[in-house]
């Protein structure tokens, strides 16, 4: 049983391009969290997504930044116009039935932004 | 809301010696209780957790932490660590029914030979 995979590992774009950062949950997992990562912080939490539906997006920024998990296939996170500030780790995590107690994390999309 | 402070960004070590990782956090409802760990350029890994019972618990290569209510500190300890034990370690909460989990800024632990 493959864990979480995310794609690319590592993604530079520049200024005013898109970013897509997909992110395969585990077998059986219909949960999937995104987080991200900024250099010398901890994680902070962006998005809930259970199959077709967005359920906590509290943690978005509300310009430029949206997530789908569709019915098949992995998530995506979608960046538009990126900009030096999203340059971060993204990680996205999956589970089972919900919640955190049980919540598995991928190794990370490192995102640079030239 | 709830909040993490990790007090110590860098905590640097000698091999075989006992070390410990401060965490307090802040929650005005019960709480679940991790330590995550993350090697060099790899994801994050559970370590441990406290979701309820025994205030003490362990991981599988030496860890333990234990749930102090009453301090709200959910503090690391290795009793020896190892040069492989080189890491951020990041401190996490969850409220108990939540979808999402409140890191701290995680501490880096550096093991010198």
């Amino acid at each position: 049983n493959a864990g979480v995979m995310q794609n690319p590992r590592h993604l530079v774009r520049r200024r005013g391009q898109e970013a897509r950062l997909r992110c395969s949950p585990m077998k059986g997992h219909s949960h999937v969290y995104w987080y991200r990562q900024l250099p010398e912080e901890g994680l902070k939490f962006m998005v809930y997504l259970q199959k077709e539906n967005i359920i906590d997006e509290s943690g978005m920024p509300k310009e430029r930044f949206s997530a789908e998990f569709p019915k098949e296939g992995p998530s995506i996170l979608r960046i538009q116009q990126v900009v030096r500030g999203d340059s971060a780790a993204y990680f996205c995590a999956s589970s089972q039935t919900g919640g955190t107690t049980e919540a598995f994390f991928g190794q990370g999309t490192r995102l640079t932004v030239v | 809301a709830q909040s993490v402070t990790q007090l110590d960004s860098q905590v640097p070590v000698f091999e075989e010696a006992p070390v410990e990782l401060r965490c307090n956090y802040s929650s005005s409802v019960s709480v679940y209780l991790f330590w995550y760990v993350q090697y060099p350029n790899q994801g994050l890994q559970l370590l441990l957790k406290y979701l309820s019972g025994s205030t003490l618990v362990e991981s599988i290569n030496g860890f333990e932490a234990e749930f102090n209510k009453s301090q709200t500190s959910f503090h690391l300890r290795k009793p020896s660590v190892h040069i492989s034990d080189t890491a951020e370690y990041f401190c996490a909460v969850s409220v108990q029914g939540a979808q999402k989990l409140v890191f701290g800024q995680g501490t880096r632990l550096t093991i010198n030979p």
